[in-house]
């Protein structure tokens, strides 16, 4: 079984749509990312949690939100989708008590606003 | 600004035909410097951690190594499943816990 799970793999929505995708990891990893990746651009940061009761703004989080509901769980929201939000999203997760801060990443969610 | 750059951004290679691809960052204080290999549609999957300059790590027909100013993975005698988008990310004193990630390198390998 996969580590970290991201649903739904693949979206198509409207335009002005609310959206939620979800990510669940089982490494007992205290912290959770959501980026998103456009051909050229690489991986960009929405946002971040180092605990649960920790959010915090990556560098493209206009648009975003987030819910961290446990541990193991960490929700991004799309409160109005618009096209040029068109892209893949990867949730990652990494170990506090790691001295490398390596990330592990899930899957992946295509999203489609039309 | 810290800027993490790679290149080249595709490099198609024959079966057999070793070759480098390179990472440059410019970052106050480099923390930890990372390689990941992505499978199109897929999510990026960790390959190595570089700390320090001069330090080296392999697995199988990669070797990533370090300086003050870039790394380099090396592939040695690639196969084709060795296809794919290679991804270095650093970790920085100014931003500890958060990765910034390189646009990556399209590796082909062709039979």
């Amino acid at each position: 079984d996969a580590d970290v799970t991201q649903t739904p793999r693949n979206r198509i929505t409207k335009t002005g749509k609310r959206i939620m995708l979800e990510c669940s990891q089982t490494k007992g990893h205290d912290r959770m990312y959501w980026y998103r990746q456009d051909p050229g651009l690489g991986l960009r940061l929405i946002y971040y949690s180092f605990d649960v009761k920790d959010i915090n703004k990556g560098e493209i989080s206009d648009g975003y939100s987030v819910s961290r509901q446990a541990q193991a769980k960490f929700s991004l929201s799309l409160e109005s989708a618009i096209p040029n939000q068109t892209a893949l999203y990867f949730c990652a997760t990494s170990d506090l008590a790691s001295a490398g801060n390596e990330q592990f990443f899930g899957p992946g969610t295509r999203l489609t606003v039309l | 600004e810290d800027q993490v750059t790679q290149s080249p951004e595709a490099l198609r290679l024959q079966e057999g035909e070793s070759s480098s691809l390179n990472c440059s960052y410019t970052v106050s204080g480099l923390r930890g410097l990372f390689w990941y290999r992505q499978d199109p549609g897929k999510g990026p999957e960790f390959l190595f951690t570089l700390y320090s300059a001069g330090e080296e790590k392999e697995k199988e027909r990669l070797k990533a190594t370090l300086t003050k100013k870039e790394s380099f993975l090396h592939i040695t005698a690639p196969k084709p499943e060795d296809s794919a988008t290679y991804l270095c990310a650093v970790d920085t004193t100014d931003s500890w816990g958060k990765l910034q990630f390189g646009a990556g390198t399209q590796v082909v390998v062709t039979p």
